[in-house]
């Protein structure tokens, strides 16, 4: 089981760019979350799913979009990337809520100049 | 807002020394997981906690939820340089009530550094 992988690893675009990052799970999970880490800020919850076909915005949803059209992959893209959105990018799943345990993606480094 | 805050924010100690993580909140959770996280890698789940005043232990690692279910700890007793990495809580905030649609608030982290 390869479990969550996320593509790519690292990525540098310019501002006003657009991207797609790619999160796939072998788990059969039905909830599949996104969340950037800042320095001294935690994770913060960008947009999350709960099945196919499903999207629900989280704490910090502005400037990204997101789409779950096939259980295993959730798509996070950005249409017009700005340097605030300078971040290391997590995917996590689970096997519904909360009490149950997420299972992390490696992360990707996304850096905008 | 960041709901809830850890503390502290970093931590030096050499190998063998005990420490406390502690992680505050002024609201209500439904549980509460800790999180270990290693450089260039996602965060691994240590522990969840459910119950107000449950105590789980984990090898040398104690983790206490507290009775009103606002805060948490996380106590390593005699810290190895394995033991290093950033450690997160993150607690489930009930939704109508209903733990299926909670999602996790993660807190600020704490940076441990264990010294050989």
């Amino acid at each position: 089981n390869a479990g969550v992988t996320q593509t790519p690893k690292f990525r540098v675009l310019k501002t006003g760019q657009s991207m797609t990052l790619l999160c796939a799970q072998d788990m059969n999970h039905e909830y599949m979350y996104w969340y950037r880490q800042d320095p001294g800020m935690g994770l913060r919850l960008i947009h999350y799913s709960v099945g196919e076909g499903t999207t629900a915005k989280g704490e910090v949803p502005d400037g990204y979009n997101v789409s779950r059209l096939k259980k295993q992959n959730f798509l996070l893209g950005l249409e017009s990337a700005a340097p605030s959105q300078t971040s290391v990018y997590f995917c996590a799943s689970s096997y519904t809520g909360t009490d149950y345990e997420q299972y992390f993606g490696p992360g990707t480094r996304l850096t905008v100049t | 807002t960041q709901l809830l805050e850890q503390s502290p924010q970093f931590l030096s100690i050499q190998e063998g020394e005990n420490l406390t993580v502690y992680c505050n909140s002024s609201s209500v959770f439904s549980s509460l997981q800790w999180y270990r996280q290693e450089p260039g890698e996602g965060p691994v789940l240590l522990v969840t906690v459910v119950t107000g005043g449950e105590v789980k232990k984990l090898k040398r690692l104690t983790f206490q939820f507290g009775d009103a279910r606002k805060d948490s700890s996380l106590h390593i007793t005699a810290a190895q340089p394995g033991d290093t990495g950033l450690y997160l809580c993150a607690g489930a905030r009930s939704e109508s009530g209903f733990h299926n649609t909670d999602k996790l608030i993660f807190g600020t982290g704490t940076r441990l550094q264990v010294f050989p």
